[in-house]
């Protein structure tokens, strides 16, 4: 099976500042990840889909690279409402999610 | 609009069995993939079972052997029967649907998510 692994597992950073998050697969899956962000007691919401793809009703400020085992999810200014936990997913060989990113505003 | 509704979560003891529903509206589940998806309490999200438009199904390694995926098509219904539990299987379960586009595929719209709970 495809292992996901993100880094770093938490961050804290300020507000309007500009934030990566890495995802890393054990084998190639092309283009095929996805990005999620969930919010304490909610279902996941879709952020990026196909690497880069930014889902409908997104912010502009989201934004996703890569390709084969390295992946990057950013956000170029960082908002109070962005704090989240951000998760990475493969739809290469069955499907595999990352261990998760929380991510703190200051 | 797409609506997933989870239902039958509940207290199970070791060992025991449970079914899982998931009622859709706003769509066909027999014509989508369609997605089991599990959150240990303060854990991360964890992939358990897909079953394709085709019928056919996967499961993650922790639940194979012991969950099954189905669909009721009468009642736009997927479902998860969870036989043999284990203390390990305390989650929230989410059923998901998945958008299949140009080779690639992603989970696009989720229910609320229903709680088993796992304990003697």
């Amino acid at each position: 099976d495809v292992q996901m692994t993100q880094s770093p597992s938490s961050l804290s950073a300020s507000v309007g500042d500009r934030v990566t998050i890495t995802c890393r697969a054990s084998q190639s899956i092309d283009s095929h990840l996805n990005w999620y962000q969930q919010k304490p007691g909610k279902a996941p919401n879709l952020l990026i889909y196909e690497t880069s793809t930014l889902q409908s009703g997104v912010p502009s400020r989201f934004s996703g690279s890569g390709s084969g085992t390295t992946f990057t999810l950013t956000i170029s200014s960082l908002r109070p409402e962005d704090s989240a936990t951000y998760y990475c997913q493969q739809s290469s060989v069955k499907r595999t999610f990352g261990q998760g990113t929380k991510l703190e505003t200051k | 609009e797409v609506q997933l509704v989870e239902s039958g979560g509940n207290l199970v003891k070791p060992g025991g069995c449970l079914k899982l529903s998931c009622a859709a509206s706003g769509f066909t589940v027999s014509s989508n993939y369609m997605s089991w998806v599990r959150q240990a309490p303060g854990k991360g999200l964890e992939w358990v079972a897909i079953i394709y438009n085709t019928g056919g199904k996967y499961y993650a390694d922790s639940v194979k052997d012991r969950f099954t995926i189905s669909r009721d098509n009468s009642e736009n219904t997927l479902h998860l029967q969870m036989n043999s539990v284990r203390v390990e299987d305390t989650a929230i379960y989410y059923c998901a649907r998945i958008l299949v586009r140009g080779g690639g595929d992603w989970f696009d719209s989720w229910g609320q998510g229903t709680l088993v709970t796992v304990s003697s």
